[in-house]
């Protein structure tokens, strides 16, 4: 019964390159979230999708960044043109019900060089 | 402006002493609040609370939330090494799966 599958997790990335970080939710779980975890911050609300659909993306921010949930394969994050302060963990979370606890998974740690 | 706070920030205790974790928060449509525990990795999903006054419990762990008072405690009786970690305190309030975290209190549990 494997949890929430993040990878890579670490990924180094030089300023302008992108980054995709991807995310399978456990099995049974439609809803999926992603959050950001700075240095020396707490977690903050990036995104919710389900299948195919983006639902709440308040915590994006406007530029560079996007996300995407397939109806086949797992969710995927994408940075583009990569700045230093991108460098985070980038945590995904899943849950089976609007109104269930979240799973996270194991992050990726994104380090912009 | 929600906002979400922890208390302490961090605390050092001997293993089989009681600690006492602390989470108030102001938010609009107040959901449901939950409590991870964090060790370097994925925070792991501990309690999540709803209804205020009713105690849940799992092991040495439990906690309870005051919706009139806005704030949750957590509690940890016979603290092991293992206990050793961030504790995060999260809020759920706009909308589902939105959840505002704390700062987070570390645990430092000594032998």
């Amino acid at each position: 019964n494997a949890g929430v599958m993040q990878n890579p997790r670490h990924l180094v990335r030089r300023r302008g390159q992108e980054a995709r970080l991807r995310c399978s939710p456990m099995k049974g779980h439609s809803h999926v979230y992603w959050y950001r975890q700075l240095p020396e911050e707490g977690l903050k609300f990036m995104v919710y999708l389900q299948k195919e659909n983006i639902i709440d993306e308040s915590g994006m921010p406007k530029e560079r960044f996007s996300a995407e949930f397939p109806k086949e394969g797992p969710s995927i994050l994408r940075i583009q043109q990569v700045v230093r302060g991108d460098s985070a963990a980038y945590f995904c979370a899943s849950s089976p019900l609007v109104n269930s606890p979240l799973h996270f998974g194991n992050g990726t740690r994104l380090t912009v060089t | 402006e929600d906002k979400v706070v922890q208390s302490p920030l961090s605390l050092v205790v001997h293993e089989g002493d009681t600690v006492t974790l602390n989470c108030s928060y102001e938010v609009t449509n107040f959901r449901s609040l939950l409590w991870y525990k964090q060790e370097k990795k994925a925070p792991t999903f501990l309690f999540m609370l709803t209804s205020s006054g009713i105690e849940k419990k799992s092991g040495r762990l439990s906690s309870i939330l005051d919706n009139k008072e806005l704030f949750s405690i957590l509690n940890i009786t016979a603290t092991q090494t293992g206990d050793s970690a961030v504790y995060l305190c999260a809020v759920e309030s706009d909308s589902w799966g939105k959840l505002q975290f704390g700062a987070g209190t570390q645990v430092v549990v000594t032998p």
